[in-house]
């Protein structure tokens, strides 16, 4: 156990739903993050969150929106997918002093899959 | 734009093997390298961290070099296990670290009993 809990495990939609990932950390931090990682493509950052603020946005598609509440809980908000979005979300989380970024610790993920 | 490349992308070894991974970098303008261990279905696990300034770093049977002018880092497991068999993924942090890793592509170590 890391200390970063994502829900759910696995996921399975269809191109016209809507979901939500959760990711919650226990570790104090104040940075949190999302990663794509797909079969044959290097894991990707999509989105940082420095203090509740988006300080990074990777080119994202707006079917994704990341929602940061309070430095301990991040969501993903996903609609109207396309079967290329399959792949694990991960969730991270680190600690910022100043503009230095500490280790980041990982989630378990999260094993979406897009029919 | 920065990449970053692990040869090789699978390795399968005997038990007791000393081995080593490679990662090359192609912008040596990085503020940290690390070196994290995925094993199948589960997230990442930090394993080592080098600082631009630092030339490795040592966690038991692992160590991990750095030469940024060159752009490669090797990490060398010793006396490898079993229970070493995992991905391992390289990722740097670019000099204004904004927390942003770019992440090889990992590879994947198989230690045979």
């Amino acid at each position: 156990e890391t200390g970063v809990t994502q829900t759910p495990r696995h996921l399975v939609m269809g191109m016209t739903n809507k979901k939500s990932l959760k990711c919650e950390q226990h570790l104090g931090h104040n940075a949190m993050y999302w990663y794509k990682q797909s079969a044959k493509k290097p894991l990707e950052l999509m989105f940082v969150y420095n203090f509740k603020e988006q300080t990074e946005n990777n080119s994202v598609p707006s079917r994704f929106s990341p929602e940061c509440p309070n430095s301990s809980h991040l969501f993903l908000h996903l609609h109207t997918l396309q079967p290329e979005d399959s792949a694990l979300y991960l969730c991270a989380s680190s600690q910022v002093g100043g503009r230095a970024h500490e280790t980041q610790y990982f989630g378990p993920g999260t094993r979406l899959l897009v029919l | 734009k920065q990449e970053v490349t692990q040869i090789p992308a699978a390795l399968s070894v005997p038990e007791g093997e000393n081995l080593v991974l490679n990662c090359s970098f192609t912008d040596s303008a990085i503020y940290n390298l690390q070196w994290f261990r995925q094993d199948p279905g589960k997230g990442l696990t930090s394993l080592l961290l080098i600082q631009s300034s630092q030339r490795e770093q040592t966690s038991g049977r692992l160590n991990a070099s750095l030469d940024k002018s060159s752009g490669r880092s090797t990490l060398y497991i010793a006396a490898s296990q079993p229970g070493d068999s995992a991905t391992y993924l390289c990722a740097v942090t670019g000099l204004g670290n904004t927390g942003k890793l770019i992440f090889g592509q990992g590879t994947t170590l198989q230690v045979k009993p």
